[in-house]
């Protein structure tokens, strides 16, 4: 089955820190991989996204690259700021109804 | 981007009363909808695929007759929490999928919180 893993949290990180966020994946067939955020007190925006293998997804300074090679999506900032405190989640599809599989989510907390 | 809604946003209920709950897609339509539960500080876990206009199609280790989905239109899938206890409070969610050229994104609802006492 489908299966997405990520890195242990939570992460604290200063404001203008570098950040990556850990993810893995199995899959059977050809997923698409994707990043959700979830801010405090708020349902799940999705950050952004790769549907094939050596895309790079980007959105609001974040970053993606879709790995087939290490199965990995891993998620980078190279500067992070505080109102990017929230939770992170990796998931992937696949199949055409678009059944999502989550990783844990991680809590990444900024300070000033 | 499309927007899901869901009401109420939070419920407080006694046990062994119902809850419904209830995830529309305002400006698109959705024949299937995906219903989650998040617990505190866990990942979202997948409850059921709503299918407008038949059955829903439940996750393994998810009681049917427990949460009963109808999705009774094109924009509406509701979420029935029946003779609720407290290990039932958690935090559901809903999401639409509405495509976007070749793909279909997935879009959340902003989640109802249940709190059973």
């Amino acid at each position: 089955g489908n299966s997405v893993t990520q890195m242990e949290g939570p992460v604290t990180l200063s404001e203008e820190a570098f950040l990556t966020i850990n993810c893995t994946y199995t899959a059977t067939g050809y997923p698409s991989l994707f990043w959700y955020v979830q801010y405090p007190g708020e349902g799940l925006q999705l950050l952004l996204k790769a549907t094939k293998a050596d895309d790079k997804g980007s959105n609001k300074g974040f970053e993606a690259t879709y790995r087939k090679e290490t199965t990995s999506f891993h998620l980078e900032k190279g500067s992070v700021q505080v109102s990017d405190s929230a939770v992170y989640f990796c998931a992937l599809a696949t199949g055409a109804n678009s059944k999502l599989t989550f990783g844990k989510g991680i809590t990444l907390s900024v300070r000033p | 981007g499309a927007v899901v809604s869901q009401h109420p946003s939070w419920v407080i209920c006694k046990s062994g009363t119902s809850v419904k709950i209830e995830c529309r897609s305002l400006d698109f339509q959705a024949t299937t909808m995906f219903w989650y539960r998040q617990f505190p500080k866990q990942s979202l876990m997948l409850m059921a695929t709503s299918n407008e206009g038949s059955k829903a199609t439940y996750e393994q280790g998810v009681e049917k007759d427990k949460f009963l989905i109808n999705h009774a239109s094109l924009t509406l899938s509701t979420l029935t929490v029946t003779s609720a206890h407290p290990e039932d409070s958690s935090f559901y969610i809903c999401s639409a999928p509405w495509t976007s050229g070749f793909y279909n994104e997935q879009f959340f609802g902003p989640g109802t919180r249940l709190t059973v006492l």
